[in-house]
């Protein structure tokens, strides 16, 4: 099956600091997504994104598809962004079933 | 609120218990899904139903079970529970245009 790998696998950051993730995968996907799930164990969809960017806020994601990876930036980082993100894909569109990295553990500090 | 519900949110189990760990979702999506996540990882997937009516194994699924019941339900059942399946357990159904939508999840011990 399709492996997924994260980097960083931790972050610090600062308050207001920008930040890039990184999610790699072995083989072509048509379904991708990432994930932010809080402190307290919730999954929040941030962008379905196979590929392209899209932007929410002060999110964005690229993913370049050709190239099997995406990014997810952050800007001007705030406390709540804390938790894990999560990218996941899927090679087959019509099933949608999505193998998941194992997460970048963010820490945003006041 | 629209979205995807999960019963229960915790529970205790003794090891050879039986469970059905219940989902339902209201946004007419076709597709449905069961993960685990363990302690620092990321999440796997036991069963998936891509349309009512069809169930499919994923990753995981020794020692678990699943019902699609109707388009807004699946449910996941552990026949014999096992220390090696205390997880936190979520649901998910998709559509094509804006993927994943997660429930809160149920997080199972089994001693």
């Amino acid at each position: 099956g399709i492996q997924v790998e994260q980097s960083p696998p931790d972050l610090i950051l600062q308050e207001g600091a920008n930040s890039t993730l990184r999610c790699n995968f072995s083989d072509s996907v048509n379904n991708l997504q990432w994930f932010h799930q809080n402190p307290w164990g919730q999954l929040i969809n941030l962008f379905y994104i196979p590929s392209g960017t899209k932007q929410n806020g002060r999110l964005s994601a690229t993913t370049v598809a050709t190239e099997r990876y995406s990014l997810l930036y952050i800007s001007s980082s705030q406390t709540t962004d804390s938790g894990v993100y999560f990218c996941a894909g899927g090679r087959t569109a019509g099933r949608r079933a999505l193998t998941f990295g194992s997460g970048t553990r963010l820490q945003v500090q006041p | 609120n629209a979205g995807v519900t999960q019963t229960p949110k915790f529970q205790v189990l003794k090891t050879g218990q039986s469970m059905t760990l219940q989902c339902a979702q209201d946004m007419n999506h076709n597709s449905m899904y069961w993960y685990r996540q363990d302690p620092g990882m990321g999440l796997r997937l036991i069963y998936y139903s891509a349309s009512e009516g069809t169930t499919d194994k994923g990753e995981v699924p020794n020692g678990y079970n699943v019902s699609r019941l109707n388009k807004r339900e699946f449910s996941l059942r552990l026949e014999s529970a096992a220390p090696s399946q205390t997880s936190v357990y979520f649901c998910a159904s998709s559509d094509r245009s804006t993927g994943y939508t997660f429930g809160s999840g149920t997080r199972l011990t089994v001693v």
